[in-house]
């Protein structure tokens, strides 16, 4: 069972330089999302995606673009990538639009560490 | 603002002994509640989850939360603790009807266990 899967989980970006974290899920998931991680703070939502077609900002969306041009894929760009956006990425998805509310269980991909020097 | 509050930055557990960890949140009615643990270098993993009904949930793992609606608070426990139980825990939140369409996590809660 591949679930949601995120690559690369390694990369080393200079400043200024763009790339894309992709994420895919095997499930049929309506709801994709990404989220950063950074120490003491927790998990912030970037971008969200109720269905292919759809998607829209969470609380920390700056600097990071996304596209769902297809059910299973959820890709995360960074256009010009900044220092501050060191951190770990995480892909997650759930059966249904509304997420958590929806009563489903939001499923987490193994996380991409992304380190911008 | 919407906000999840785990108070305690590090807790330190004696193997064998019992643990709760905190969590309490901001809202004016009953989120969605959710426990996640994070092991070094991994994914996250949904310990349990609260939407209605009961209480006290049971998850996996030998971990149980109470929602106390009168508190705001979603406590995680455990009756003993195993080595293997040592990772960072996260409380989540759904808010129906909020904005943007995802969780609200505490900062975490980092679990050391001691032999």
């Amino acid at each position: 069972n591949a679930g949601v899967t995120q690559t690369p989980k390694f990369q080393v970006l200079k400043t200024g330089q763009s790339m894309t974290l992709q994420c895919a899920q095997d499930m049929n998931h309506e709801y994709m999302s990404w989220y950063r991680q950074d120490p003491g703070m927790g998990l912030r939502l970037i971008h969200y995606s109720v269905g292919a077609g759809i998607t829209d900002q969470g609380e920390v969306p700056n600097g990071y673009n996304v596209s769902r041009s297809t059910t299973e894929d959820f890709p995360l760009r960074l256009l010009s990538a900044a220092p501050s956006q060191t951190s770990v990425y995480f892909c997650a998805s759930s059966p249904r639009r509304r997420g958590g509310s929806s009563g489903n269980t939001i499923y987490f991909g193994e996380g991409s560490w992304l380190t911008v020097v | 603002a919407q906000s999840v509050t785990q108070p305690d930055i590090h807790i330190t557990v004696s193997e064998g002994a019992s643990l709760e960890l905190r969590c309490n949140y901001s809202y004016g009615a009953t989120p969605y509640l959710f426990w996640y643990v994070q092991s070094p270098g991994q994914g996250l993993q949904l310990l349990l989850k609260y939407f209605s009904g009961d209480t006290l949930v049971q998850g996996i793992k030998g971990f149980e939360a109470e929602f106390k609606r009168s508190q705001s608070s979603f406590n995680l426990r455990k009756p003993s603790v195993h080595w293997s139980d040592a990772a960072e825990y996260f409380c989540a939140v759904d808010y129906p009807g909020g904005g943007a369409d995802g969780l609200t996590f505490g900062k975490g809660t980092h679990l050391i266990i001691q032999p």
